[in-house]
């Protein structure tokens, strides 16, 4: 059992480029999301999953993309970095869409946009 | 609206004391859960402690537990026995039932000297 996994961990990007971040869970949870890290303002949330087929944006969507074609994967893609993209990814899911249940989290993504 | 804040940015404290972090929150929700995470170096998110807003108990796990305070929307964490493995970001968080969303304060970094 994985857990939730993420490739890369590390990322350097040039501005412009785009790239897709992965994400995959094993544990048959319905809820994924994706959140940026930056200093000093704990964790926020980009994109989120209820299930296959359904998304929505969180708090700061502007410059992602996701999608979700199986319950397992949550791609999350940067469609033109930029130096404000600058930040640790975490992708996290957990067993139910609700907030009562635990999140498990990835081990995170450092990008680095130039 | 839901908002947590932590209101310590960091605190140090020698091996085997006793540290308090705080953590206030607010949601109109009748019912609710709060959790602490912790963020080592490693970056890895683990789970530390959980609590139901019904329950009066306070929660315990091992060396860390929970004082909520419901009236005052306090819940803060008491980590007893420090050891230098506790040094790590600490994350407050808040969960209701209506939303998927868990809400994040910004974080406390503990460090524990020798």
């Amino acid at each position: 059992n994985a857990g939730v996994t993420q490739t890369p961990k590390f990322q350097v990007l040039k501005t412009g480029q785009s790239m897709t971040l992965q994400c995959a869970q094993d544990m048959n949870h319905e809820y994924m999301s994706w959140y940026r890290q930056d200093p000093g303002m704990g964790l926020r949330l980009i994109h989120y999953s209820v299930g296959a087929g359904i998304t929505d944006q969180g708090e700061v969507p502007n410059g992602y993309n996701v999608s979700r074609s199986t319950t397992e994967d949550f791609p999350l893609r940067l469609l033109s970095a930029a130096p404000s993209q600058t930040s640790v990814y975490f992708c996290a899911s957990s067993r139910r869409t609700s907030g009562r249940n635990e999140q498990f989290f990835g081990p995170g993504t450092r990008l680095t946009v130039l | 609206a839901q908002t947590v804040t932590q209101s310590q940015p960091e605190m140090s404290v020698q091996e085997a004391e006793t540290v308090t972090l705080s953590c206030t929150y607010d949601t109109s929700e009748s019912n609710y859960y709060l959790f602490w995470y912790k963020q080592p170096p490693s970056r890895q998110m683990i789970l530390v402690i959980r609590q139901e807003a019904y329950k009066q108990q306070n929660a315990t796990e091992n060396r860390f537990s929970v004082n909520f305070q419901k009236a005052a929307k306090s819940f803060s964490l008491k980590i007893s026995d420090s050891q230098l493995g506790d040094t790590a970001m600490y994350f407050c968080a808040l969960g209701v039932d209506s939303n998927y969303q868990l809400i994040w304060g910004a974080g406390t970094k503990l460090i524990i000297k020798p």
